[in-house]
């Protein structure tokens, strides 16, 4: 059983360009949720999906920032116009359910804006 | 007050010690609770969760909550220095996202 997949591992921006971050939650797990760890810094909550459905995203940035989990293929973390502070690494978690679950995290996606 | 609090370490011990590790959390009404240990540079790799008030043990690692206090530790016993890591408390509040501690650093000298 393959566990979270996100991709690319590494990423690399210039200031403007966009930047799409992909994850495959595990077999079996329609819960999928990002995170974004900033340099030196705590593991952030930014947004939980459900197929087709965004749940909570009362941790993304207003603005450049949006997701989505599609019936069919990855979700996807899209980062529009990036700058420098959004170098970072973002982690992909996915679960089975919503309540007394664990949530298993992918090898995650260094984003390097230059 | 920050929602999960964690010292930050560094937490130095001796290879065979137990090692301690504290998290206390705001919200009266959190659900579950969760330790990951992170490698410098590496993704959180779940290591315990638990639910109830008391101890749970898996291995060497025994997690311990404490409703009344809204307090969870982690216990490493024999500790190895390949335990050397960052140890993050997290804490499920509402719906399925969670809440991390700054995350305390271990250290396990030889």
């Amino acid at each position: 059983n393959a566990g979270v997949m996100q991709n690319p591992r590494h990423l690399v921006r210039r200031r403007g360009q966009e930047a799409r971050l992909r994850c495959s939650p595990m077999k079996g797990h329609s819960h999928v949720y990002w995170y974004r760890q900033l340099p030196e810094e705590g593991l952030k909550f930014m947004v939980y999906l459900q197929k087709e459905n965004i749940i909570d995203e009362s941790g993304m940035p207003k603005e450049r920032f949006s997701a989505e989990f599609p019936k069919e293929g990855p979700s996807i973390l899209r980062i529009q116009q990036v700058v420098r502070g959004d170098s970072a690494a973002y982690f992909c978690a996915s679960s089975p359910r919503i309540r007394d679950t664990e949530a298993f995290f992918g090898q995650g996606t260094r984003l390097t804006v230059v | 007050q920050k929602e999960v609090e964690q010292n930050s370490g560094p937490l130095s011990v001796p290879e065979g010690a137990i090692a301690s590790l504290n998290c206390t959390y705001s919200d009266r009404g959190s659900q579950s609770f969760f330790w990951y240990r992170q490698y410098s540079g590496k993704s959180p790799e779940l290591i315990m969760f638990i639910y109830s008030n008391g101890d749970k043990e898996d291995g060497r690692f025994t997690a311990q909550l404490n409703k009344a206090s809204q307090y969870v530790s982690l216990l490493i016993r024999d500790s190895q220095p390949s335990d050397s890591a960052t140890y993050l408390c997290a804490v499920n509040i509402q719906g399925g996202k969670l809440i991390f501690g700054q995350g305390t650093e271990l250290s396990v000298k030889p």
